[in-house]
């Protein structure tokens, strides 16, 4: 069975403190997208990530791939309040379709 | 100003009384999708389409249909709602698979 897990599904954290999602995927693919999404809200993508050992970075975020390892990673530096959101991994397994993680809620506080 | 749109945003209805949820897209993008979100599963494709009149089974397809007669649409129909299907409904577009631009999401109550 296709599995994308992300871990954690929640985090909490403080503004200014370093933090890391993971997503960890079950088959083979090089191939992975993030996503964000603020609450009554649609998804919004932040980065595309197309082989392995490509890393992204916006803003106070990074993304890393390790296809081999089938581990993206989403880095966030010095948090801040408006990151708040959930974020989604997704991976693409062939042409247009994805298999999205459950998400990591992410809530940052002053 | 590049979208996707859908209608309607919310909905709701009667188990067993058809509807259509559409999606339209002003970007020409050849590949589109449906997927639902629910709480705790993340967001889960039902059907795609890779170009006109070709569309293809996501992961949870039962009790959904969908066409694809023109390029820019891609409506999403349930033929005989039931209350399991009561969930959030995003449509998607892209022009190749590198990237997918999200509807703002429908809103669907099956009583």
């Amino acid at each position: 069975e296709l599995k994308v897990e992300q871990n954690p599904l929640f985090l909490s954290m403080q503004e200014g403190k370093n933090y890391t999602i993971y997503c960890n995927y079950s088959t083979t693919s090089d191939r992975l997208y993030w996503y964000r999404q603020d609450p009554g809200k649609s998804l919004e993508s932040l980065f595309v990530l197309l082989s392995n050992g490509a890393v992204k970075q916006e803003g106070r975020l990074m993304a890393s791939l390790d296809t081999k390892a089938r581990l993206s990673t989403l880095h966030i530096t010095a948090a801040v309040h408006d990151l708040s959101a959930t974020y989604f991994c997704a991976v693409d397994i062939y042409t247009d379709k994805l298999i999205f993680g459950t998400g990591t809620r992410l809530q940052v506080f002053p | 100003e590049a979208q996707v749109t859908q209608n309607p945003r919310y909905l709701i209805t009667v188990t067993g009384k058809k509807l259509t949820v559409t999606c339209s897209q002003n970007m020409n993008h050849e590949y589109m999708s449906w997927y639902r979100q629910d709480p705790g599963l993340g967001l889960r494709q039902i059907y795609y389409s890779m170009n006109v009149e070709v569309t293809d089974k996501g992961d949870v397809p039962e009790g959904y249909k969908v066409s694809r007669k023109e390029k820019r649409n891609f409506p999403l129909i349930l033929e005989s709602p039931s209350p399991n299907q009561t969930s959030l409904y995003f449509c998607a577009s892209s022009y190749d698979s590198y990237e997918q631009y999200f509807g703002p999401g429908t809103r669907l109550t099956v009583t």
